[in-house]
């Protein structure tokens, strides 16, 4: 069982969209929770991050983190066209970081 | 802020030959560099961990002989793939953190494809 699972997509929307991102995990010594955005052949964007459970939001985007559960997740409200990435959740425990597989986002116009 | 470059951004060599990738921070100093490789619709996968003047720590089934890893000053980590083979080609990303403690601060590169042919 890998570490952090996360469903590859591909996911299709239309513009304007909510877009629902989850992980699972399955190391409870988690302590930072990151969502990545990447685009085709360019290195990871830090979106967001938040430490232990909770909910954290910026502009369009929240992530929400479950330590209950082991399951957090990134929405995306009214989402655009340049929305269209590779995102990737990421967690770490002692300063390493363990990515998900990352999910293909395209948002249609 | 918090800017990381790596050079080359694409490079394309023979079997057998070595190459050498650089990861720098242009405006902070980065006490500890990542380096991760990425294949094809997957995840990032550490190889290795690299604190400047002290050696790199190589994660398991990455093998430290053929990835030597150099973080020889705050602002600069090389990776040379030493004879490179096929199997080598990917995409190679370095990060940076500036903090001792924060993890989550890892600033990225924009990654080096690598193609042995």
């Amino acid at each position: 069982q890998k570490e952090v699972e996360q469903d590859p997509g591909p996911l299709s929307v239309p513009e304007g969209a909510i877009v629902s991102l989850n992980c699972t995990y399955s190391n409870s010594a988690f302590q930072y929770f990151m969502w990545y955005r990447q685009y085709s052949r360019k290195g990871p964007e830090l979106l967001m991050y938040t430490y232990s459970s909770g909910n954290k939001e910026d502009g369009r985007f929240t992530a929400q983190v479950d330590k209950s559960s082991k399951y957090i997740s990134l929405f995306i409200r009214d989402s655009q066209p340049s929305d269209s990435a590779t995102y990737l959740c990421a967690m770490s425990a002692g300063g390493k970081l363990i990515f998900g597989q990352g999910t293909e986002l395209s948002v249609k116009p | 802020g918090a800017v990381v470059s790596q050079h080359p951004s694409r490079v394309i060599c023979k079997s057998g030959t070595s190459v050498k990738i650089e990861c720098r921070s242009l405006d902070f100093q980065a006490t500890t560099m990542f380096w991760y490789r990425q294949f094809p619709k997957q995840s990032l996968m550490l190889m290795a961990t690299s604190n400047e003047g002290s050696k790199a720590t190589y994660e398991q089934g990455v093998e430290k002989d053929k990835f030597l890893i150099n973080h020889a000053s705050l602002t600069l980590s090389t990776l040379t793939v030493t004879s490179a083979h096929p199997e080598d080609s990917s995409f190679y990303i370095c990060s940076a953190v500036s903090g001792r403690d924060s993890s989550y601060e890892q600033y990225f590169g924009p990654g080096t494809r690598l193609t042995v042919t």
